[in-house]
């Protein structure tokens, strides 16, 4: 069985200031790693994806992520965040027997002016 | 810019209804998917749905729920007789190729609220 922890339910993070939200995952095959952002009231929107090589992925809006395959870790990073960037984020996994994707509980991002 | 839509945006409906949420994918993606989250926990996979069948589905999808694509654009989940935690954000996927590295593209939600 797969599964996705994402340990922060909500980070508050000041405006400009860096940020990283964690997730962790758990699979005993080879998984590719997703980071989906959802703003309010829209639907979930593909951020950065992991499938090979470089550990280190860039994706749309200044975000990054890490692969580490040794504490099975996909970690978002943005070196300064915006206003804008308040979302609620998705980590997922895919690979195994599962068409689908496996989804962590998702983390809240809120921006402080 | 092609996108997943999804009706209705939100609905509320007695226990014991049945209720039919409505995606229309993008035009040219050929594999389906209905998730669902329920307020302040995980997004779940349903089912996944390609060449008018259902590939695969959790042990969430049981029998009170179905798919269908009824013609070549909509993109159906029924849900037969509503409980009241069937109420949730049912979100609405598709993927242009087979292969798990490929983007799912997701609609907007139907919020569904059963009383």
């Amino acid at each position: 069985a797969q599964s996705v922890t994402q340990l922060d339910s909500q980070v508050p993070v000041f405006e400009e200031a860096p940020v990283e939200l964690r997730c962790n995952y758990s699979s005993s095959v080879s998984v590719y790693l997703f980071w989906y952002v959802q703003y309010p009231n829209q639907g979930l929107q593909l951020l950065l994806k992991y499938l090979s090589g470089s550990t280190l992925v860039k994706g749309i809006n200044g975000f990054e992520a890490e692969f580490n395959k040794s504490q099975t870790s996909f970690h978002l990073r943005k070196p300064s965040v915006h206003i804008s960037d308040t979302a609620e984020y998705f980590c997922a996994i895919s690979g195994g027997g599962a068409d689908g994707l496996t989804f962590g509980k998702g983390t809240h991002l809120i921006i402080q002016p | 810019e092609p996108e997943v839509t999804q009706t209705p945006s939100h609905q509320v409906t007695q226990m014991g209804q049945e209720v039919i949420l409505r995606c229309v994918p993008i035009s040219n993606h050929l594999y389906f998917y209905w998730y669902r989250q329920i307020l302040g926990q995980k997004v779940e996979f349903l089912v996944s749905f390609y060449n008018n069948e259902i590939s695969e589905k959790s042990e969430i999808f049981d029998d009170q729920f179905s798919v269908e694509r009824p013609d070549g654009s909509n993109f159906t989940l029924k849900i037969r007789s509503t409980k009241l935690e069937d109420s949730a954000m049912y979100f609405c996927a598709s993927r242009e190729t087979s292969g798990r590295s490929g983007e799912l593209f997701f609609g907007e939600g139907s919020r569904l609220t059963v009383l």
